[in-house]
């Protein structure tokens, strides 16, 4: 059955922290990983991996994937209260079909 | 605003009872999905269409079905609701039938008492 592993479960910062986010994972037919915020309500889109060793960014967020030990990791520098929220790692298995979600990391920046 | 609406944004219902809950996908976007989010299980896909065609079938109870119409609108009918079922149902879509560019609505919270 596909898995995905998100680590640690939850992350208490102070501002201007650096955090590292752990996401790994199991399935079939990897296609890509993608990464999303949650804040209140609806997931936001992040970033999508598709290729090993490339590293995505957008502004203090910076994302890289290993496909061949099935890991990826979310970093996310200078930390802000802003930065509050739940994280969510998913896989997409099989062309065109769901998401697997991991249990996300919640991530609590302290001012 | 994703541009993916899904109404209501609540619900408070009996257990026993049936809802509706609707998603209009964002536009130009033929692939719609569905998705639970309890606070145990985390974000559990339910169900896909593709242009009105069913895609792809996750955990989804058989007291649920959905459907998406020729307007691209898509319908999850949850039936004879349990306590168990109270949860936030959220909708994504995409332009094809890939993960990328998966929107997702701003969900419907169910509450059943």
């Amino acid at each position: 059955e596909d898995k995905v592993v998100q680590s640690p479960l939850s992350l208490v910062v102070h501002e201007g922290d650096t955090v590292t986010l752990n996401c790994s994972y199991e399935v079939t037919n990897f296609r890509s990983l993608l990464w999303y915020k949650q804040e209140k309500k609806a997931p936001t889109f992040l970033f999508m991996l598709t290729s090993s060793g490339i590293e995505k960014k957008s502004g203090r967020l910076s994302s890289i994937l290993d496909k061949k030990e099935l890991f990826s990791i979310l970093n996310i520098t200078a930390t802000q209260t802003g930065d509050s929220a739940v994280y969510l790692c998913a896989v997409e298995a099989e062309y065109g079909n769901k998401l697997v979600f991991g249990a996300g990391t919640i991530l609590r920046v302290k001012s | 605003d994703s541009g993916v609406t899904q109404t209501p944004k609540h619900l408070i219902t009996a257990t026993g009872q049936r809802v509706t809950l609707r998603c209009s996908p964002r536009s130009g976007d033929l692939s719609v999905y569905w998705y639970q989010q309890s606070l145990d299980q985390g974000l559990q896909f339910l169900i896909q269409y593709y242009n009105g065609e069913e895609r792809a079938k996750g955990n989804i109870l058989e007291r649920f079905s959905a459907q998406q119409f020729p307007d691209l609108h898509s319908e999850l009918n949850l039936s004879s609701l349990e306590l168990g079922d109270s949860a936030l149902y959220f909708c994504a879509s995409s332009t094809g039938l890939g993960g990328y560019g998966y929107t997702f609505g701003s969900g419907t919270r169910l509450t059943v008492v």
